[in-house]
């Protein structure tokens, strides 16, 4: 599958393979670490949280990780298909704050 | 769908002017959040109400301000407006975001397009 070892902001992937989307954070008194998928003209869509004080957690073919030592959040996408073609933001929110704070984003595009 | 509406879709107005984005949360939230997203600045968070008062402030100009009203429906206000506030803005809605805080999953509008010329 395709991997990235620092944010890009572009990540190309053949149909089928797995993806890793990554995301340095800059907070770390964040409390809650969300990624969200935003396929174009629309709104965000939130695709899976994961709380601080746990460093992996899976939904249906994602999977999140939080490396807090060095601040690193990825999101991995198994078995990627062409409707995961799309930008995904991660985004952070402090313990005591109701605002999310997004990343860059890194847009995907699957091959078929 | 995410049960999140937003009024108008697109915008487009000339620099000074005074423009109004409407949103209407999803049924049964009580918080709205408002994000301005560009090119250069990304999803940035402007504002949350919860249950009609102001709740949380990010980088919001202070020539833009916005209010919930007692259906939980919300207005932006943008004035003066300039060239660098074409953007879209989403709205976002949850269920929680009062008094005690835990994390409560944000559903966003379509967002409405901005154009300043």
């Amino acid at each position: 599958g395709e991997s990235v070892g620092l944010h890009l902001p572009t990540l190309s992937v053949q149909e089928g393979d797995n993806s890793i989307i990554n995301c340095a954070y800059s907070n770390s008194a964040s409390d809650y670490f969300i990624w969200y998928k935003q396929e174009s003209g629309k709104g965000p869509q939130f695709i899976i949280d994961i709380r601080s004080n746990m460093d992996k957690r899976q939904g249906q073919r994602v999977t999140v990780l939080l490396n807090k030592t060095v601040k690193h959040l990825s999101l991995q996408i198994a078995a990627t298909q062409p409707g995961d073609s799309a930008v995904y933001f991660c985004a952070e929110r402090g313990s005591n704050d109701y605002k999310l704070s997004f990343g860059a984003g890194t847009t995907v595009t699957v091959r078929a | 769908d995410s049960g999140v509406t937003q009024t108008p879709k697109h915008l487009i107005t000339a620099t000074g002017q005074r423009v109004t984005l409407r949103c209407s949360p999803r049924s049964g939230d009580l918080s709205v959040y408002w994000y301005q997203q560009s090119l250069d600045q990304g999803l940035q968070f402007l504002i949350q109400y919860y249950n009609g008062e102001e709740r949380a402030k990010g980088n919001i100009l202070e020539r833009f301000s916005a209010q919930q009203f007692p259906d939980l429906h919300s207005e932006l206000n943008l004035s003066s407006l300039e060239l660098g506030d074409s953007a879209l803005y989403f709205c976002a809605s949850s269920v929680e975001g009062g008094r005690f805080l835990s994390y409560n999953e944000q559903f966003f509008g379509p967002g409405t397009r901005l154009t300043v010329l």
